[in-house]
């Protein structure tokens, strides 16, 4: 089945930009998301890309994707404190359903 | 408009014991599911539905059953629970699934299994 890859952890110091990597396995994929978990609470959307798109971008948020590399990025501009949470990668493999990858917890630092 | 209610936040089980996780949402979304979440492997999808009477298997089923009676509910039983299943457990519904259907989550339920 589809296996979508993150790395565990980013640390990244208040008002930089962070970059959270994704690799997927399904080259049918037709759309990949972008996930955040705050502590103690469920899953909330942040974005998503078609995968006939390169990128996205959406206020602080930039969305990248390689397709021919199953390579997708989310860059946060200008990371606050706030930014603090697990974002998931997910990405729709065969019957439409969800993969998430493991989650990448940022932690920034003031 | 609660969005996804899942109860209880919280539950200690013992190994054989049986329970159910109420999942209920208000936004007339067909689509449900429910995923547990273990600490570096992501969300894994254990059941969903995509409409009132359907119900399907996703990856992790086994120990769990699910059932659809109506648009807005989707509990999931464990019938002899395991200390493996011990894990943070979330519903999840959406106007339909995958695509661009976003999901919606409720707020988690925490179970130990003992």
């Amino acid at each position: 089945g589809e296996d979508v890859e993150q790395s565990l952890f980013l640390s990244v110091r208040e008002g930089d930009s962070s970059v959270i990597n994704c690799t997927y396995t399904d080259s049918s994929s037709t759309y990949l998301y972008w996930y955040k978990q705050e502590p103690g609470a469920g899953l909330q959307l942040l974005t998503y890309i078609f995968s006939n798109m390169d990128m996205k971008q959406d206020q602080r948020l930039t969305v990248l994707l390689n397709k021919k590399d199953k390579h997708l990025s989310l860059r946060i501009a200008d990371t606050q404190t706030g930014d603090s949470a697990i974002y998931f990668c997910a990405s729709t493999g065969a019957g439409n359903m969800l993969t998430f990858g493991g989650g990448t917890r940022l932690m920034v630092k003031p | 408009n609660a969005g996804v209610t899942q109860t209880p936040k919280f539950q200690v089980l013992k190994t054989g014991q049986s329970m159910t996780l109420q999942c209920a949402q208000d936004m007339n979304h067909e689509y449900m599911s429910w995923y547990r979440q273990d600490p570096g492997m992501g969300l894994r999808l254990i059941h969903y539905s995509v409409g009132a009477g359907i119900t399907d298997q996703g990856e992790v089923p086994n120990g769990y059953n699910v059932s659809r009676s109506t648009t807005e509910d989707f509990p999931l039983r464990l019938l002899s629970a395991a200390p493996s299943q011990t894990s943070v457990y979330f519903c999840a519904s959406s106007y339909q699934s995958g695509s661009t259907g976003e999901l919606f989550f409720g707020e988690g339920s925490r179970l130990t299994v003992l």
